[in-house]
């Protein structure tokens, strides 16, 4: 257990629903990251917050939104979901605003689309 | 734009082979670069390296950054199957000069198969 909890583990939906995934990072990490992963695209950085706010932001889609809360827990909300949308979706965490000794991965979400 | 790519995309040995898997990169205000391992879920951390030419090691495997030349090697010795995964490469930058995120620009992987 790596102590970055992802919820759900796997998730079937339609095309055109929306979703909520949800992060808590390792206790006493202030950054939460959230990557894509798909079979053609590698890992892709979405989105940094750090301690509550937005720190970095990558090629996130428009429909694609992301919030941390006072508690620090994170959620990625994935709206009017298309089929290229099936991927996995990882969070991660570090102590501060930098990746460090490698930041410390959640086991992921995987979105299916259908 | 950022871009790190990785070679071989895959590759197959047989146990107590020795591996060389290669990493370039291209980004702004390069601040570190980073090794992970990916088996079926989670990239676990493996090295992260910031100065040319200082090899890090870890067990069988070691790694070194050439900053000159833009690149990195991953090396694993008398591989065993317990190291079949995929290997991911990644770039730390700057947003800006002053500016630390801790965004991570990813290669495509390297799919390493070990056969007995």
């Amino acid at each position: 257990d790596s102590g970055v909890t992802q919820t759900p583990k796997h998730l079937i939906t339609a095309t055109g629903q929306r979703v909520t995934l949800r992060c808590s990072p390792r206790s006493g990490d202030l950054s939460v990251y959230w990557y894509q992963q798909s079979l053609d695209q590698g890992l892709q950085f979405l989105i940094q917050y750090y301690n509550g706010e937005e720190r970095a932001k990558g090629n996130i889609l428009e429909r694609f939104s992301a919030q941390q809360f006072p508690d620090l827990h994170s959620e990625l909300n994935l709206s009017s979901l298309e089929l290229g949308d099936s991927a996995l979706y990882f969070c991660a965490s570090s102590v501060d605003f930098r990746a460090h000794y490698g930041y410390t991965f959640g086991s992921g979400t995987r979105l299916t689309v259908v | 734009e950022d871009k790190v790519v990785q070679s071989p995309l895959s590759l197959v040995v047989h146990e107590g082979d020795t591996v060389t898997l290669n990493c370039s990169y291209e980004v702004t205000n390069f601040r570190s670069l980073l090794w992970y391992k990916q088996e079926k879920k989670a990239p676990t951390f493996l090295f992260m390296l910031t100065s040319s030419g200082i090899e890090k090691k870890s067990g069988r495997l070691s790694s070194i950054l050439d900053k000159k030349e833009l690149f990195s090697i991953l090396n694993i010795t008398a591989t065993q199957t317990g190291d079949s995964a995929v290997y991911l490469c990644a770039v730390e930058g700057l947003r800006s000069r002053y500016s630390n995120t801790g965004k991570l620009i990813f290669g495509q992987g390297t799919t390493l198969q070990v056969k007995p």
